[in-house]
């Protein structure tokens, strides 16, 4: 089983800052079959990334992801007060697919 | 409107079983798996499984196999997953979502409380 681990757990900025959400896979995730999601409080998680890199559909140029093989990240170019959230990275490279333990993004 | 949209909360007994609905509209449930997701109070995401809505295959994380059955009614463009010997720590939201191998697509999350 492929375990993600995500850096840092919290990640206290302010808006217009820019925010660098580190996720590190405990062996290579091949064909960089990684995805990351937002989830707010109380709602249901929301694809932002597929593919290490390209945005799902909807979402804003200010969300970007890149790395491949075990290190990932996913940078948020300039925080908006709607992107003060927890955000989760999962692998589909292989069964089971997992996820990270998430890092919060919270208003400093 | 593409959406997924699950049954309500639900109130278990330890031991008992709970079946939790997804209903799709909007695409085509029959050319997408469903995929089903558990997150306990501030853990994180789990991945239980998915099944196909064409064909019904299925595959289960060895974690839950024993314990939870994935179907689905393609004429209710409907997916249900059912989780039996309930404990303690299956009290969580339940999510479904729409996709291949990530989920571009959720539902609204169906939480589970298992008390005696």
């Amino acid at each position: 089983e492929i375990v993600l681990t995500q850096s840092p757990g919290t990640l206290s900025l302010s808006p217009g800052e820019r925010a660098t959400l580190s996720c590190r896979a405990s062996q290579s995730v091949s064909s960089s079959y990684l995805a990351w999601y937002q989830q707010k409080r109380g709602q249901a998680p929301r694809l932002l990334i597929y593919g290490a890199s390209s945005r799902a559909t909807g979402i804003p140029d200010r969300f970007s992801g890149s790395g491949s093989g075990t290190d990932f990240a996913l940078t948020i170019s300039r925080l908006e007060p709607e992107d003060f959230a927890v955000y989760y990275c999962q692998q589909y490279a292989s069964s089971p697919l997992t996820f990270g333990g998430g890092t919060k993004v919270e208003i400093k | 409107q593409v959406q997924l949209v699950q049954s309500g909360a639900e109130v278990r007994k330890p031991g008992a079983s709970v079946k939790v609905s997804c209903r799709a509209s909007g695409y085509t449930f029959t050319n997408y798996a469903i995929h089903w997701v558990r997150q306990a109070p501030g853990q994180r995401l789990e991945w239980m499984g998915w099944i196909h809505g064409g064909d019904g295959n299925t595959k289960s994380s060895q974690k839950f196999q024993d314990r939870v059955t994935f179907t689905r009614d393609k004429s209710a463009s409907t997916a249900y997953m059912e989780l039996s010997s309930l404990r303690s720590e299956d009290t969580a939201f339940f999510y479904c979502a729409r996709g291949g191998n990530y989920g571009d697509l959720w539902g609204q999350g169906t939480l589970v409380t298992v008390s005696p």
